[in-house]
């Protein structure tokens, strides 16, 4: 069955500090991954996507993630974090002709002054 | 601005009673979709629209309806409303690879 997983609920990070959000995937073909951004009491915001070629992918604000197919994996990454990065992050990935989303649960990203 | 637009931002109902969350995009896609977030959980897809004229189950359709109303308009409707169905709606459409959401309605049922 497809499927997202997260394994991280929530990561706490000191400003400044480098971050790496992990994110798995079980799907058949190959798969389309996003990454979205969810703010307190927001919608969800597209950091970036991954549909095909270069497995590093530069996202909105300062993040990358890398698509790597042999471990199942997308991983989102940012060299330094923000406070302003605060946030729940979810990984997911489509399925099917209408970019139906399989999510992750999401990591919440706490950041220490 | 161009986007998804939902309303209301915030609902209270009893148990029982009915409403319709609606959904407007102007970005002329064709695919609409509603989720609900729920702690935890991710979004879960209720509902889906490929295309005006279409609409599809997902994951959680028990307890709601949808209806399609043209490209622009997708809404989501509670005809008897449990406590179950508290949670966070999200509208959102696709297009360009990618989906788009509205801000949300925070729905509490007592």
């Amino acid at each position: 069955a497809q499927s997202v997983t997260q394994p991280d609920i929530h990561i706490t990070v000191s400003e400044g500090a480098s971050l790496e959000l992990r994110c798995n995937y079980s799907y058949g073909a190959t798969p389309y991954l996003f990454w979205y951004v969810q703010s307190p009491g927001q919608g969800l915001q597209l950091l970036l996507k991954y549909f095909s070629g270069d497995t590093l992918v530069q996202g909105i604000k300062g993040f990358e993630a890398e698509f790597k197919r042999s471990q199942s994996s997308f991983n989102l990454r940012k060299p330094s974090v923000h406070w302003s990065d605060a946030a729940e992050y979810f990984c997911a990935v489509g399925a099917g002709s209408n970019y139906q989303l399989i999510w992750g649960a999401g990591t919440k990203l706490i950041i220490k002054p | 601005n161009a986007g998804v637009t939902q309303t209301p931002k915030f609902q209270v109902l009893k148990t029982g009673q009915s409403m319709t969350l609606q959904c407007a995009q102007d970005m002329n896609h064709n695919s609409m979709y509603w989720y609900r977030q729920d702690p935890g959980m991710g979004l879960r897809l209720i509902y889906y629209s490929a295309s005006e004229g279409t609409t599809d189950k997902g994951e959680v359709p028990n307890g709601y309806n949808v209806s399609r109303l043209n490209k622009r308009e997708f809404s989501l409707r509670l005809e008897s409303a449990a406590p179950s169905q508290t949670s966070v709606y999200f509208c959102a459409s696709s297009g360009q690879g990618f989906s788009t959401f509205g801000s949300g309605t925070r729905l509490t049922v007592v």
